[in-house]
């Protein structure tokens, strides 16, 4: 079956633009994860939703970076203001309860020039 | 808290030989533990998971792993390299949440004809 999808695969913007992510998880996959992949830190965890809600948004770097889920099903991290430490890789991941495996889309490269 | 670390940045191995990637944890819990692969521009594929079951976990291609608590480590082997296997390795660990999981560094593996 389908896996995760990502939209786009690459993004360029310029510095102070708004820009979108968007992410398609597994059909029937009640939990969706943020992940960012950069050089200087790493993997690192963003946010969690469990259905429509976000019960854990700690790894949100500033209040620049919004998410949201909409019917349990596709989301969008939203970064405004981009600045140029926001480059790095955006991996979405869903799973089908919050303890289950988490299957990775391919990411969105997002460069800020 | 909980954190993984990874001994080795690159691994150069050549094909038909075994492969070792070490890996460290720290958790105050019974941690899960599992081995992700990245392939260059693909999303993460989990390798395998320790989940408190038996210590020497079998995952996909080949790989395994064994959890030693004495050791607090999981390191990865395979005893016959392939070229195919020429890609990122991640050890991660997972907290008392169970979902937000925490990535060590990276080892990336290099095979040789």
């Amino acid at each position: 079956g389908a896996g995760v999808s990502q939209s786009p695969s690459n993004k360029v913007t310029e510095k102070g633009k708004d820009v979108e992510l968007r992410c398609d998880p597994i059909s029937g996959h009640t939990a969706l994860y943020w992940y960012r992949q950069s050089l200087g830190q790493g993997l690192e965890f963003l946010i969690y939703f469990q259905g429509n809600s976000a019960p854990d948004k700690s790894g949100l770097p500033s209040d620049r970076f919004s998410a949201e889920r909409t019917g349990g099903s596709v989301s969008t991290l939203t970064i405004q203001r981009t600045q140029q430490e926001d480059s790095a890789v955006y991996l979405c991941a869903s799973s089908y309860k919050f303890d289950y495996e988490q299957y990775f889309g391919p990411g969105t490269r997002l460069t800020v020039t | 808290a909980q954190s993984v670390t990874q001994l080795d940045s690159h691994v150069s191995v050549s094909e038909g030989t075994p492969v070792l990637l070490r890996c460290n944890y720290s958790s105050s819990y019974s941690p899960s533990l599992f081995w992700y692969v990245q392939h260059p521009n693909k999303g993460l594929q989990l390798l395998l998971k320790y989940t408190s079951a038996a210590t020497l976990v079998k995952g996909i291609n080949g790989f395994e792993a064994e959890f030693k608590k004495s050791e607090t480590s999981f390191h990865l082997t395979k005893p016959s390299a392939h070229m195919s296997d020429a890609a990122e390795y991640f050890c991660v660990v997972t907290g008392s949440n169970d979902y937000k999981l925490s990535f060590g560094a990276g080892t990336t593996v290099t095979v040789r004809a």
